[in-house]
């Protein structure tokens, strides 16, 4: 059985400020590892997506995130955030064979500051 | 391109009635999951429809149950609705049960609040 732990409930920074969404996993099998974003009373957004290869893998609106397997972490970061990153975002992961069930952590919430 | 699309956006219900949600898939997918989101907490997965059967099933019980179309549009009905049963209900379509890509695209969600 996979597991997702999201270490910060809500993390506050400053617009242009670097920021790092936390995102450690549990698993027995191999796994692949997504990012989500959710803005306020809307559906999931697909950020960026580990499956394999280059451990670190950029995604949409400047986000990357680096796989780590010896930490099992899959930490978000974004080098310069705007006020427009606000919102809700949900590390999560599937096994190799369990394609389609996600497994969610409990979500950050980003509140970038003017 | 339409992309994942849900019916209807808000519903009020009162407890031990029950409730249907509709999904349309994006365009050119025939795989359809749901999920139930709490408020404060991430989405949980209920079940995946592919090929109309059911093919995955998450820990809910046997309440919540679903159908899927020909045309891959997808049901999901909850009966003996309880209070703990109001959520933001999430479909996710994807092209086929092992697409390489793993990658799921979310509808906005029906908001469910049982009363």
């Amino acid at each position: 059985a996979q597991s997702v732990t999201q270490l910060d409930s809500q993390v506050p920074v400053f617009e242009e400020a670097p920021v790092e969404l936390r995102c450690n996993y549990s698993s027995s099998v191999s796994v692949y590892l997504f990012w989500y974003v959710q803005y306020p009373n809307q559906g999931l957004q697909l950020l960026l997506k580990y499956l394999s290869g280059s451990t670190l893998v950029k995604g949409i609106n400047g986000f990357e995130a680096e796989f780590n397997k010896s930490q099992t972490s899959f930490h978000l970061r974004k080098p310069s955030v705007h006020i427009s990153d606000t919102a809700e975002y949900f590390c999560a992961v599937t096994g190799s064979g369990n394609t389609g069930k996600l497994i969610f952590g409990q979500g950050t919430t980003l509140q970038v500051k003017p | 391109d339409a992309g994942v699309t849900q019916s209807p956006t808000h519903l009020i219900k009162t407890r031990g009635q029950q409730v249907t949600l509709r999904c349309s898939p994006k365009s050119g997918h025939d795989t359809v999951s749901w999920y139930q989101q709490a408020l404060g907490q991430g989405p949980q997965f209920i079940f995946q429809y592919y090929e109309e059967e059911e093919r995955q099933r998450g820990n809910f019980p046997d309440r919540f149950s679903g159908h899927q179309f020909p045309n891959y549009s997808s049901e999901l009905n909850v009966n003996a609705l309880l209070l703990g049963d109001s959520a933001l209900y999430l479909c996710a379509s994807s092209p086929g049960l092992a697409g390489s890509s793993y990658e799921q695209y979310f509808g906005p969600g029906t908001r469910l609040t049982v009363t």
